[in-house]
């Protein structure tokens, strides 16, 4: 059974602060994922990684960074960080190649708050 | 440009009710499509693709290439299938696993 952690359920903030919210998967999956979920606007992506080392912008990364030292590891940094920013954050997932390789696993979610 | 649209933010029937929820997309390749279901308090989880073509927890969903949607429906809800849905597409061609999501509809039903 796939399991995505996140390091906090709920965090909060203060504006200017630098933030780091940790992913780890144990299932040995090439792609990870940060997605920020918020009413009315659904999923929207971030940054992702396919690989060790490597990062690509999703429709969203301003104002966000990223990490992947090693593979079950994904952290979303921000950078300092804003009330706009208050929103909950998903990481997900998933198989590079395979059958299944589109089905994304997600975490539980942090629940940030930027004061 | 790829997009899924999800017309409706909330849905509410009664239990014993048939629903559909609503999915079209736009997308010049050819598609991959899901459900994703979160329930409350739970993660996200994927209910079901299109090319497996099964019916999860009495759910299917048809592609509908020609009306460029994805629908989900039941014939007869109940109170536990209440929670958010999310309609999604994968993306460049599937080669790196993104998925584009719509925004949610979430489902109430109602006793």
């Amino acid at each position: 059974d796939v399991k995505v952690t996140q390091s906090s359920r709920y965090l909060v903030k203060r504006t200017g602060e630098k933030v780091f919210l940790e992913c780890v998967q144990d299932m040995d999956h090439e792609n990870m994922f940060w997605y920020r979920q918020d009413p009315g606007l659904g999923l929207r992506l971030i940054y992702f990684s396919y690989d060790v080392k490597m990062k690509e912008k999703g429709d969203i990364p301003e104002g966000y960074s990223v990490s992947r030292e090693k593979k079950e590891r994904f952290s979303l940094i921000l950078e300092s960080a804003s009330t706009n920013q208050t929103s909950m954050y998903l990481c997900a997932s998933s198989l590079h190649s395979g059958r299944d390789y589109n089905e994304q696993f997600f975490g539980p979610g942090t629940r940030l708050t930027v004061l | 440009a790829q997009r899924v649209t999800q017309p409706e933010k909330l849905l509410s029937v009664f239990k014993g009710a048939p629903v559909e929820l609503k999915c079209n997309y736009s997308y010049s390749g050819s598609p991959e499509l899901f459900w994703y279901v979160q329930y409350s308090r739970q993660r996200l989880q994927l209910l079901l693709r299109h090319i497996s073509r099964e019916s999860i927890k009495g759910f299917t969903a048809d592609l509908n290439k020609g009306e460029t949607s994805f629908h989900l429906k039941k014939p007869f809800a109940q109170e536990e299938d209440s929670a958010m849905y999310y309609c999604a597409l994968s993306s460049y061609g599937g080669s790196q696993g993104n998925l584009i999501f719509g925004k949610g509809t979430k489902l109430s039903v109602k006793p």
